[in-house]
């Protein structure tokens, strides 16, 4: 049982790059997640899904999309990488009868 | 909108004394839950304690124990005996019991304990 994974731990893009985080829980949580967390800053919601087939905008989604096709997976695709997106990136699912979230490790992304 | 405020960006503490993280947070909602999340150098994001709303009684786990005020909209985190392996940032947050359960987080305030 991994909890939530996602990969890469770590990139560097350039500007204009494109890419696609990826997310995956095996606990089979109908609730997940995107946030980022900027330097010295607590975390800001991008994107969020209540079951395959259902995402919607968090806080801050803007240069930002996301799929649901599975339960299990979650990516976050960057289209045309700015500098403002360099944060860490984590990952959280959501289940149970609280809905406590586990957070995946975190992919720290620098965009230059 | 839900916010939630951390006054103290960085307290430190000597090891073994006692630390208190102070949190305040809007909503107009009358049930919720409040975290404490912590964050090592790791980055990864451990659940140090919750707390219902509906509850009366402050939650403890082991070292860790809230004073939750909810008239007052306050939330703060009591560390005692505090250990090196309690630095790290910390961090508040709200969820709504309705909807998605998003969380909403508070600025951080990074602990260091000074042996």
């Amino acid at each position: 049982n991994a909890g939530v994974t996602q990969t890469p731990k770590f990139r560097i893009l350039k500007i204009g790059q494109s890419m696609t985080l990826q997310c995956t829980q095996d606990m089979n949580h109908n609730y997940m997640y995107w946030y980022r967390q900027d330097p010295g800053m607590g975390l800001k919601l991008i994107y969020y899904s209540v079951g395959a087939g259902i995402t919607d905008k968090g806080e801050v989604p803007n240069g930002y999309n996301v799929s649901r096709s599975t339960t299990e997976d979650f990516p976050l695709r960057l289209e045309l990488a700015a500098p403002s997106q360099t944060s860490v990136y984590f990952c959280a699912g959501a289940g149970g009868p609280v809905y406590e979230q586990y957070f995946g490790p975190g992919t720290r992304l620098t965009v230059t | 909108a839900q916010t939630v405020t951390q006054s103290q960006p960085e307290m430190s503490v000597q090891e073994a004394e006692t630390v208190t993280l102070s949190c305040t947070y809007d909503t107009s909602e009358s049930d919720y839950y409040l975290f404490w999340y912590k964050q090592p150098p790791s980055r990864q994001m451990i659940l140090v304690i919750r707390q219902e709303a509906y509850k009366q009684q402050n939650a403890t786990e082991n070292r860790f124990s809230v004073n939750f005020q909810k008239a007052a909209k306050s939330f703060s985190l009591k560390i005692s005996d505090s250990q090196l392996g309690d630095a790290a940032m910390y961090f508040c947050a709200y969820r709504g019991i309705q909807g998605a359960q998003k969380l909403v987080f508070g600025q951080g305030t990074r602990l260091t304990i000074n042996p």
